[in-house]
C-alpha cells in the first residue's frame, strides 16, 4: 500500500530558529514529490522536486530529495511567526495519484 | 478563473440531509481532484477526473458519495443522508493535463449536527 509518512507530527519554536520537516515515502511508479503550506483550509504550493540530491529554495525555504533513500525534507531558516502553519508533503504515484501524508503542524513563538 | 473556487466555503446540516459542494477549477485545468480532510488528519483522496475519461472514483468512501463534473470544467461533491462522521473540509483541486502540480481551492467546511 502507498503511504507517506512524516515526521515530527507537531513541533514549536521561536522566532529565528531553524526547523527541518521530514517525508519519507513508499509508492510505486514514483515520479514526484511535493510540499504544500497550509495555514487555514487551502494548501499552497512551496516545492515539487523530482530529482535526487538538487535543492529547491524559495527565500528561507528549501528543500531536497534523496530517491535512494525515500525521503524529503524541508528546511525553513529563520523562523517567523507567519511560518506556523501545517506542512504538508506529498509522493505522486503513477500518472494522477497523490498520497499525502498527515502533516507537520509548526508553531513559531514570537 | 484565477484559482480555485470552491462553494459553499462552510455549510453545516442536519443529520439525514443531502448536500452539494461545488468546485470551479483553474480555466484550462482539465484534471480535478476531490480530497478529504477530517480533523487533525491527512488528505484522503476521493475522487479524479480527466478530461472526458472515466473518472477514478476508488476512493469515495460510500455509495452516498458522488460526484459529477458537466461539460469538462464544473465539478459537484454530492453527499447523500449526511453522517456526523461526513463533518470535514472538502477540498478541490486542479492541473493541467501534463502538470505534475495540483492547485487547491479554499475548501468546504462541512459539519453535520
Amino acid at each position: 500500500e502507498d503511504k507517506v509518512v512524516q515526521s515530527p507530527l507537531s513541533l514549536v519554536v521561536h522566532e529565528g530558529d531553524t526547523v527541518t520537516l521530514n517525508c519519507s515515502y513508499e509508492v510505486t511508479n514514483f515520479r514526484s514529490l511535493l510540499w504544500y503550506k497550509q495555514e487555514k483550509k487551502a494548501p499552497t504550493f512551496l516545492f515539487m522536486l523530482t530529482s535526487s540530491g538538487i535543492e529547491k529554495k524559495s527565500g528561507r525555504l528549501s528543500s531536497i530529495l534523496d530517491k535512494k533513500e525515500l525521503f524529503s525534507i524541508l528546511n525553513i531558516t529563520a523562523t517567523q511567526t507567519g511560518d506556523s502553519a501545517v506542512y504538508l508533503c506529498a509522493a505522486t504515484s503513477g500518472t494522477y495519484k497523490y498520497i499525502f501524508g498527515t502533516g507537520t503542524r509548526l508553531k513559531v513563538l514570537a | 478563473g484565477a484559482g480555485v473556487s470552491q462553494s459553499p466555503s462552510n455549510k453545516v446540516t442536519e443529520k439525514g440531509k443531502d448536500v452539494e459542494l461545488r468546485c470551479d477549477p483553474i480555466s484550462g485545468h482539465t484534471a480535478l481532484y476531490w480530497y478529504r480532510q477530517s480533523l487533525g488528519q491527512g488528505l484522503e483522496f476521493l475522487i479524479y477526473f480527466q478530461g472526458n475519461s472515466a473518472p477514478d472514483k476508488s476512493g469515495l468512501p460510500s455509495d452516498r458519495f458522488s460526484a459529477e463534473r458537466t461539460g469538462g470544467s464544473v465539478s459537484t461533491l454530492t453527499i447523500q443522508r449526511t453522517q456526523q462522521e461526513d463533518s470535514a473540509v472538502y477540498l478541490c483541486a486542479s492541473r493541467v493535463s501534463s502538470g505534475n502540480t495540483i492547485y487547491f481551492g479554499e475548501g468546504s467546511w462541512l459539519t453535520v449536527v
